[in-house]
Formats: structure tokens, C-alpha cells, sequence
């Protein structure tokens, strides 16, 4: 167990309605990511952060902002949920350059 | 951009036999990982095995090994005595060296191969 928890598990939300989905960790992990898995597309990277209030984008950015104001969480909000964002979102930590990467269990979200 | 391909959407194979899943990949870095993930229906991803582009060895984890050809780009992972709990879906991924300090150790995936395990 790599101390790693993503809430929530599951969510159904509508359409323009914002949603914010939390990766927790309890070891003080570095690296924090957030990835979506997609039929087709594998796992695709949304955000990251190397620390504290810093974040950068990955390859599928449009739509997601990320917060990091504490080590232990870092915060993936949809601002206007749409359709095409219905994926499972995966958190990932890790501690160290070179050091591997854990996942969370992953949230499905469905926005109808 | 460095990008990952694994052509097999769907493999099968029987218990106790054994079964080899493909994936290709594009870089122009010498020095980099590659990883093969598995998922299975939990949605947990599980690393299965990982090998450094710098050494020429195959890595081997038990019933897990790695054919890694790097003039060809090619990745691939042999599961041999196949088990039913093999039944997943695999990733292939690629991740740059971090030595520099500027991958941050992002990850880039495969599509993701489906495998099912006849009893």
C-alpha cells in the first residue's frame, strides 16, 4: 500500500456543472500526477506537480486545472464538466527521480 | 514526443501456455524506461516488469520476461505458463530519464492490450 487515496470513488454529475476530485497520500511523495484512461487511448497525462504550488500541464490539459497547497493532496477540478470528460482518472505519486510511480484506485466520473 | 504503440487490442491464450504481447515505441532519447502495467478488473494498475534502455540484459520477473530490441524500438512481454489470474489489461510505458531533472518522470502509454486466459 503506497498510502495513496483518490475520492471520490465513483461520481455522476451533469453537464456544465464543476467537479473537483481529490488524490490524498500520506508519505510525502515528490510527484503527484493525474491521468485519464480512455478505451483506445490507454492512460493520457492531464496535470502534475514536482511540489508545492508547482504544477504543469500534460497532454490533455484543456478543460482541468490543478491545486497542490499542501504536499499531501493534490486537486483535479473540471470547471464546466463536460461530456467528453467522462473518463476514470487516475492519481499517481512518486517519491524521487527514478523511483516508480503508484496509482490510485481510480475515480470513474460520468457526466450525463 | 515520445509515443507508445501496442497493435494487439486483444490477445488470448490457454492456462499453461504462453503468450507474448507486443508494443513499439518512438524516441529520440538514448536513455530512457519502458514499463509493462497491468490492470485488471479492480482497475488497479499493477507494475509488472521494467527495464533501463541502457542495459542490453532482458528483465525477467518469475513467469514474466521482456524481449527489448532497442535498434527496432520494440517491447515486448512474454507471459509464459499463463495463469487465469494473468487475465488483464496490459500497458506498455515509456518514461525519460530522470538524470536531468526535466522529465519529472511523466509517463506515456500504450493503447492497452486485452488478455484472456482460457481455462
Amino acid at each position: 500500500d503506497a498510502g495513496i487515496t483518490q475520492s471520490p470513488r465513483h461520481k455522476v454529475t451533469e453537464t456544465g456543472t464543476p467537479v473537483t476530485l481529490r488524490c490524498h497520500q500520506t508519505e510525502n511523495h515528490r510527484y503527484m500526477y493525474w491521468y485519464r484512461q480512455d478505451p483506445g487511448h490507454g492512460l493520457r497525462l492531464i496535470h502534475y506537480s514536482y511540489g508545492v504550488k508547482d504544477t504543469d500541464k500534460g497532454e490533455v490539459s484543456d478543460g482541468y486545472s490543478v491545486s497542490r497547497s499542501k504536499t499531501e493532496d493534490f486537486l483535479l477540478t473540471l470547471e464546466s464538466a463536460t461530456s467528453s470528460q467522462t473518463s476514470v482518472y487516475f492519481c499517481a505519486i512518486r517519491s524521487f527521480e527514478g523511483s516508480e510511480a503508484f496509482f490510485g484506485q481510480g475515480t470513474r466520473l460520468t457526466v450525463v | 514526443a515520445q509515443t507508445v504503440t501496442q497493435s494487439q487490442p486483444e490477445m488470448s491464450v490457454q492456462e499453461a501456455e504462453t503468450v507474448t504481447l507486443s508494443c513499439t515505441y518512438d524516441t529520440s532519447e538514448s536513455d530512457y524506461y519502458l514499463f509493462w502495467y497491468k490492470q485488471p478488473p479492480s482497475r488497479q494498475m499493477i507494475l509488472v516488469i521494467r527495464q533501463e534502455a541502457y542495459k542490453q540484459q532482458n528483465a525477467t520477473e518469475n513467469r514474466f520476461s521482456v524481449n527489448f530490441q532497442k535498434a527496432a524500438k520494440s517491447f515486448s512481454l512474454k507471459i509464459s505458463d499463463s495463469q487465469l489470474g494473468d487475465a488483464a489489461m496490459y500497458f506498455c510505458a515509456y518514461r525519460s530519464d530522470d538524470a536531468g531533472g526535466t522529465s519529472y518522470g511523466k509517463l506515456t502509454f500504450g493503447q492497452g492490450t486485452i488478455l484472456t486466459v482460457h481455462p
